[in-house]
């Protein structure tokens, strides 16, 4: 199974703040990976997929990279509704899917 | 508008059986594979199961194999998550998921509300 590790666990930023998560796949993927947002309470919402393609309806400041085993998600602005974990999915060489553990970003 | 609501969810004891649905709407339903993906509380996301679009095939992570069966029924628009020799650790809100595409492994732009299965004494 690929295991993904996400980076940092938790963090806390300031409005207007640029934040970056990384996610690091135990093998390579190539593009096969999704990143979603799910605030508290609330179910998944997809951000990208194909590591860098921006799902219709997400905000531009959400942007994502990276190939083969390193990717990052940025946020390029950090705005109060963007409170939520953030996860990492792969998709390749499935099954399984795999998950990251997910990032907990908080406003400071 | 693409609608999954899930149901099912119960309090069962260890060792007991439970069967989860997915009723699905705002899309052609046997045009996609669907999956389960399931969080326990407070815990992140693990993907569960999935099935193809004529249900011919389906694949299970290892914790579940041998115990969780999924199914569907296209006439009916719905998915089912057969749940047996349910352990604590099964414990968990559960969501069906859409893929984007008709690839059986692919991202998930689509989920239900969930539905929370606690197995406990």
């Amino acid at each position: 199974d690929i295991h993904m590790t996400q980076s940092p666990s938790s963090l806390s930023a300031s409005v207007g703040d640029r934040v970056t998560i990384t996610c690091r796949a135990s093998q390579g993927i190539s593009n096969y990976l999704a990143w979603y947002q799910q605030k508290p309470g609330k179910v998944p919402k997809l951000l990208i997929y194909a590591a860098s393609t921006l799902q219709s309806g997400v905000p531009s400041r959400f942007s994502g990279s990276g190939s083969g085993t390193d990717f990052t998600l940025t946020i390029s602005s950090l705005q109060p509704e963007d409170v939520a974990t953030y996860y990492c999915q792969n998709y390749n060489s499935a099954p399984p899917i795999t998950f990251g553990q997910g990032t907990r970003l908080e406003i400071k | 508008e693409v609608q999954l609501v899930e149901s099912g969810g119960v309090v069962v004891q260890p060792g007991g059986s439970l069967r989860l649905s997915c009723a699905a709407s705002g899309f052609p339903f046997d045009d996609y594979p669907m999956h389960w993906v399931r969080q326990a509380p407070g815990k992140g996301l693990e993907w569960v199961s999935v099935i193809s679009w004529d249900g011919t095939s389906t694949y299970s992570t290892d914790s579940v194999k041998g115990r969780f069966t999924i199914t569907r029924d296209n006439n009916k628009d719905s998915l089912y998550l057969q749940m047996n020799s349910l352990r604590t650790e099964d414990t968990a809100f559960y969501y069906c998921a859409k893929g984007l595409d008709s690839n059986l492994w692919t991202y998930f732009d689509s989920w239900g509300q969930g539905t929370l299965v606690t197995v406990s004494s």
